[in-house]
C-alpha cells in the first residue's frame, strides 16, 4: 500500500480547462512536495509546503497543503500542452529516520 | 552549473551479472538518495547518505543490493545477481538537507534505465 494516494492517476484535457490533482494520506506530514517529471529525466521541485492550510500560487498553479497536514491538491487553471507531464507529490516523514515518500503520480496530458 | 550525474544512461544485462550504477552529486551537497521507479511502484526510496554514511537503507530490496559513498563526490549502486524484476529507472538525488523535514528540495539525475533480460 502507498503511503500517499494519488488522483487521478491518469488525466487528458483539453488546452485551456481547468483541472485539480489531489494527494491524500492518513499520514501526518511535516512538509508536502511537488515535483513534476518529463519523460527521460528526473523529477523536478515546483514547490514545497509547510504549515496546515498554506497555499502557494505559481503562475498559473496553485497548491494547498491541507490543515491536518495530510493531504494536499494542485489546482491548474488553463491548462496548456507545456503542462504535460507526471506529476508527484512527496511527503517528508520519520520512518526510522527522516525520509521523503512519494505518491506514484498523476500522469496529464493537455491536448491543444 | 552541473546538477547530478548518473551513468550510464540505459543498461542492458542479463540475468544473474552484475550491475554497477554511478552518481556523481552537486557538490556541497551534504545528503545523497538512490530511488527506483517502476509504474507498479513509483519512486522508492532505497537509500540514503549523510556525508559519506549511510542513514536509512531499510529500503533496499534485499542483499543482492548494495550501496556506496567512498568520498563526497561519488556514489554507486550494485546489484549482484540481477534479476528480471529489477527492471527500472533508477534516479539517485543530492539535497542541501534531508528532504521534507527540513523543506529541501531533492536535485535528481536523469535516472539509469535498467533492463534485465
Amino acid at each position: 500500500t502507498q503511503l500517499l494516494e494519488q488522483s487521478p492517476q491518469f488525466l487528458s484535457i483539453q488546452e485551456g480547462e481547468n483541472l485539480t490533482v489531489y494527494c491524500n494520506s492518513s499520514s501526518v506530514f511535516s512538509s508536502l512536495q511537488w515535483y513534476r517529471q518529463e519523460p527521460g529525466e528526473g523529477p523536478v521541485l515546483l514547490v514545497t509546503v509547510v504549515t496546515g492550510g498554506e497555499v502557494k500560487k505559481l503562475k498559473r498553479l496553485t497548491f494547498q497543503f491541507g490543515d491536518a497536514r495530510k493531504d494536499s491538491s494542485l489546482h491548474i487553471t488553463a491548462a496548456q500542452p507545456g503542462d504535460t507531464g507526471l506529476y508527484l507529490c512527496a511527503g517528508g516523514i520519520i520512518q526510522g529516520a527522516q525520509k521523503l515518500v512519494f505518491g506514484q503520480g498523476t500522469r496529464l496530458t493537455i491536448n491543444p | 552549473d552541473a546538477g547530478v550525474i548518473q551513468s550510464p544512461r540505459h543498461e542492458v544485462t542479463e540475468m544473474g551479472q552484475e550491475v554497477t550504477l554511478r552518481c556523481k552529486p552537486i557538490s556541497g551537497h551534504d545528503y545523497l538518495f538512490w530511488y527506483r521507479q517502476t509504474m507498479m511502484r513509483g519512486l522508492e526510496l532505497l537509500i540514503y547518505f549523510n556525508n559519506n554514511v549511510p542513514i536509512d537503507d531499510s529500503g533496499m530490496p534485499e542483499d543482492r543490493f548494495s550501496a556506496k559513498m567512498p568520498n563526497a563526490s561519488f556514489s554507486t549502486l550494485k546489484i549482484q545477481p540481477s534479476e528480471p524484476r529489477d527492471s527500472a529507472v533508477y534516479f539517485c538525488a543530492s539535497s542541501l538537507a534531508a528532504g521534507g523535514v527540513y523543506n529541501s528540495p531533492l536535485h535528481f539525475g536523469n535516472g539509469t534505465r535498467l533492463t534485465v533480460t
